[in-house]
């Protein structure tokens, strides 16, 4: 069974940072792109950060560029999402999603996390 | 960046009405889009990609089309069980940026 298991959110300040962790198993992790996707409360989706299965694409949205650094380790089935310079309007459940199909980045995502929520106030 | 536009933003039909969505790409993006459920209080469900594609184990009552700027999703006949929200998502290669549409939340009339 696929399993994708979020940790690492909490409660922070405005400007300091946190790491949020996707912990991967039921599937060959090496093989699938994995994305962050965040839901304020009340609010639709917003994809975050996406990397490709061997790193070599990796993307952002505007809103997180330059704050957010996304990475993964093979050996430990794990994605990582380094947020920066956090702001009030980062609060937000985050999930992390893994792509529909081995070895593209550009792709649904058929497996969802069930997310670890963050939350910035001082 | 690509704008994915969605509407409505909400809508209530019967059960057993045909239902449909659409999404609107700022540019083309040929058929890199997904649809996603998202019922109240749950993770959302992978239900169409490529567009026109049933993810496994989705009831074929769903169905997608499209291609270029516009697409749609359709439900056939409005089940209990589809009171959800509705996201498209685009993952084109423009960027490597990906974009959700901003939902459209079915309810039953």
């Amino acid at each position: 069974e696929v399993q994708l298991v979020e940790s690492g959110g909490g409660l922070v300040q405005p400007g300091r940072s946190l790491r949020l962790s996707c912990a991967a198993s039921g599937f060959t992790f090496g093989n699938y792109a994995i994305h962050w996707v965040r839901q304020a409360p009340g609010k639709g989706l917003e994809w975050v950060s996406g990397i490709s299965w061997n790193s070599d694409t990796i993307g952002y949205a505007d809103s997180v560029k330059g704050r957010f650094t996304i990475s993964r380790d093979s050996a430990k089935s794990s994605v990582y999402l380094q947020m920066n310079s956090l702001r009030a309007e980062d609060a937000a459940l985050y999930y992390c999603a893994k792509a529909g199909g081995a070895g593209s980045y550009y792709m649904g995502m058929d497996a969802w996390g069930q997310g670890t929520t963050v939350t910035v106030s001082s | 960046d690509i704008q994915m536009t969605q509407s409505p933003s909400s809508l209530s039909a019967s059960v057993g009405d045909r239902v449909t969505i659409t999404c609107r790409a700022s540019q083309g993006i040929s058929n890199f889009l997904a649809w996603y459920q998202q019922r109240p209080g749950k993770v959302p469900k992978l239900l169409i990609y490529a567009a026109s594609t049933l993810q496994s184990g989705v009831p074929s009552r769903f169905s997608g089309s499209g291609s270029g700027t516009d697409f749609t999703l359709t439900i056939s006949s409005l089940q209990p069980e589809d009171v959800a929200t509705y996201y498209c998502h685009d993952y084109s290669t423009a960027a490597a940026a990906h974009t959700f549409g901003g939902g459209t939340k079915v309810e039953i009339k």
